[in-house]
């Protein structure tokens, strides 16, 4: 299995302009976690999604971000407009049900995001 | 309210055990446990859930009292792969509404 894919790997963009990070979780997973990782905050869930569907958006810092999962194969998250606090790596994780209340969560290799 | 994990930073030498600890505020349904290492993804390493089922790597185990809202993860004779910060992420309830605490350092020395 070719594991969670996202992009773009890198980002550095200037204050102001939209940023969309996108994300292909493991074929057959039905849940899909956006993560955010600072130095100062760690690692924050941001939003997650089961059956494509918003499940909990709670995290998600304010409107400048939206996230969407159009199929089971596709989610995006955007950040419009950016702001140099939004500077962090973005990690999309995603998991199988098997039966289980949760399961392994299985991350990507991040996008590291810079808003100069 | 975010797991709090101690100690916050371990230096072993190859061979040598180590406990690292997560201690919540609020009652557990769940704890994971993942390993990142610099500049890469966090990687699975257990998942404890309340009652008592367990999944994870056979080489590293950990224990989840769920009446101490606390958890601890067990590295016996360390190897220097262990190396990289170690991070629990717990569940108030079986959603998958993770908080994860800051991390624990573990460096493992030839």
């Amino acid at each position: 299995d070719a594991g969670v894919i996202q992009s773009p790997r890198h980002e550095v963009t200037e204050m102001g302009q939209e940023v969309t990070l996108r994300c292909k979780p493991i074929s057959g997973h039905d849940y899909l976690f956006w993560y955010r990782q600072t130095m100062m905050r760690g690692l924050e869930l941001l939003i997650y999604f089961n059956n494509n569907v918003p499940i909990d958006d709670s995290g998600m810092p304010e409107d400048r971000f939206s996230a969407k999962m159009p199929n089971a194969s596709f989610s995006t998250l955007k950040i419009q407009p950016s702001e140099p606090r939004d500077s962090a790596v973005y990690f999309c994780a995603s998991s199988p049900t098997n039966g289980r209340p949760q399961e392994t969560q299985y991350f990507g290799p991040g996008t590291r995001l810079l808003v100069l | 309210q975010q797991p709090v994990q101690s100690p916050q930073a371990v230096i072993l030498r190859e061979g040598e055990d180590a406990v690292i600890n997560c201690s919540s505020s609020k009652a557990l349904y769940s704890v994971h446990w993942y390993r990142q290492k610099h500049g890469e993804a966090p990687v699975f390493l257990m998942i404890l859930l309340k009652g008592g089922e367990q999944k994870g790597h056979e080489k590293i185990s950990a224990s989840f009292n769920e009446k101490k809202q606390q958890s601890s993860l067990y590295l016996t004779a360390s190897q220097l792969s262990y190396s990289g910060t170690y991070f629990c992420g717990t569940a108030g309830g079986s959603n998958y509404k993770l908080t994860f605490g800051k991390g624990t350092l573990l460096t493992v020395n030839p």
